[in-house]
């Protein structure tokens, strides 16, 4: 069974700070790899996608990518309000854009 | 450019009924996925559709079934209704069958379902 895992928080940090969010995967197979932002009452919205080793920079998001570990991680820099919600790790499942996804981590940025 | 599109947006059951709730994918995509949300979880994969196909199927009875229609849109239908199928229902929509290829997954806001 493939599995992704997420630590379910709540992730609490201060307005201006870095809040880290790490995730694992099981299938050492999966090529692609995705961080979804969820606000409470609505749909999952991609935050970024990455596919190689590595880091991945997008505006203040930045995602790291390490196979060999089988780690996934999303560095949120200069933390605001409004982005708190649950963030959810996901791993595609096999060829073909189904993706698996864990439980989410909830973060809670404090003013 | 319309996004996903689902609907009913809400609805209420009762155990043993029979559901169906329909997606329409965002503009220019071909392939749609369905989701199951229960509270406090992840999205966990049902089914996807590409060309009018099942083409992978998660771990789901065959109670949930679905279809998808030659303008690309999409049913999914759950017969039998337990109490455990109350979630929210995500319709998700892409373009052709490789990620780094076309991209991004898109969702619908949902249909959630809840069995009494």
């Amino acid at each position: 069974q493939k599995e992704v895992e997420q630590n379910s928080g709540p992730l609490s940090v201060p307005e201006g700070a870095i809040a880290s969010l790490n995730c694992t995967y099981s299938d050492r197979g999966s090529q692609s790899f995705f961080w979804y932002r969820q606000y409470s009452g609505k749909s999952p919205e991609l935050i970024m996608s990455i596919y190689s080793n590595g880091d991945k920079e997008d505006g203040r998001f930045t995602a790291q990518l390490n196979k060999a570990s089988q780690y996934v991680s999303l560095l949120i820099r200069d933390s605001q309000p409004s982005d708190s919600a649950t963030y959810l790790c996901a791993v595609e499942r096999q060829a073909g854009t189904a993706l698996i996804f864990g439980k989410g981590t909830t973060l809670s940025v404090s003013s | 450019d319309a996004g996903v599109t689902q609907s009913p947006t809400h609805l209420i059951k009762t155990r043993g009924q029979q559901v169906t709730l329909r997606c329409s994918p965002k503009s220019g995509h071909d392939t749609v996925s369905w989701y199951q949300q229960a509270l406090g979880q992840g999205p966990q994969f049902i089914f996807q559709y590409y060309e009018e196909e099942e083409r992978q199927r998660g771990n789901f009875p065959d109670r949930f079934s679905g279809h998808q229609f030659p303008n690309y849109s999409s049913e999914l239908n759950v017969n039998a209704l337990l109490l455990g199928d109350s979630a929210l229902y995500l319709c998700a929509s892409s373009l052709g069958q490789g990620f780094e290829d076309t991209g991004e997954l898109f969702f619908g806001e949902g249909s959630r379902l809840t069995v009494l």
